[in-house]
């Protein structure tokens, strides 16, 4: 069965530009959870989609959005990037809520 | 405030070695408790404990749950170079659906 899978792995953007990750989960799980990795503040998390409803979200501002779709593919948007968004993008499944979460390899975002 | 903190920071040993590793948290609403292995890039599963699975083991890694001391604790024996790696605790809470908290980490070195 194939893995969490990200796109794309690697993007360099500006500052004031806007970026979508994709994120599609491994085959039959519902739940996506994305999260922030930096060097500083650790694995952070963002938003929890579960049946295209956003379940849970973080302690992060309204820049940063997200979505579900009916094949629990998910995207997270955030607008408006600043400097202090450089981060690795960690998105990841489970089969339903509260149940072990697999990991996709992550999209590393670079703001300069 | 904290609600995971994972000791020590960084660890360096000799192979062969065995190493401890701890997770300490918050008591309330404690749901599950999962370990994963990060290298350069998503981290891994390892484990997950539960109030009905406190105590976890595969090949030579173990793990244990004390609800009671509010804490965790990741055992390596026979520490191979492979072992190197970030080990990342993380703790689910109920009713806040797959949102869990992750600690900082520990670093792993393991040297020839």
């Amino acid at each position: 069965k194939a893995g969490v899978t990200q796109t794309p792995r690697y993007l360099i953007k500006t500052r004031g530009q806007q970026v979508t990750l994709s994120c599609s989960p491994i085959s039959g799980h519902r739940s996506v959870s994305w999260y922030q990795q930096t060097p500083g503040q650790g694995l952070q998390f963002l938003f929890e989609y579960f049946s295209e409803t956003q379940r849970n979200k973080g302690n992060f501002p309204g820049r940063f959005s997200g979505r579900q779709f009916s094949n629990s593919r998910s995207e997270m948007n955030v607008s408006t990037l600043e400097l202090g968004d450089s981060a690795l993008y960690l998105c990841a499944s489970s089969l339903v809520v509260a149940d072990t979460q697999y990991f996709g390899p992550g999209t590393r975002l670079t703001v300069l | 405030e904290d609600k995971v903190v994972q000791s020590p920071l960084s660890l360096v040993v000799h192979e062969g070695d065995t190493v401890t590793l701890n997770c300490s948290y918050e008591v309330t609403n404690f749901r599950s408790l999962l370990w994963y292995k990060q290298e350069k890039k998503a981290p891994t599963f390892l484990f997950m404990l539960t109030s009905s699975g406190i105590e976890k083991k595969s090949g030579r890694l173990s793990s244990i749950l004390d609800k009671k001391e509010l804490f965790s604790i990741l055992n390596i024996t026979a520490t191979q170079t492979g072992d190197s790696a970030v080990y990342l605790c993380a703790v689910g809470f109920l009713n806040t659906g797959n949102q869990f908290y992750f600690g900082t980490g520990t670093s792993l070195t393991v040297i020839p």
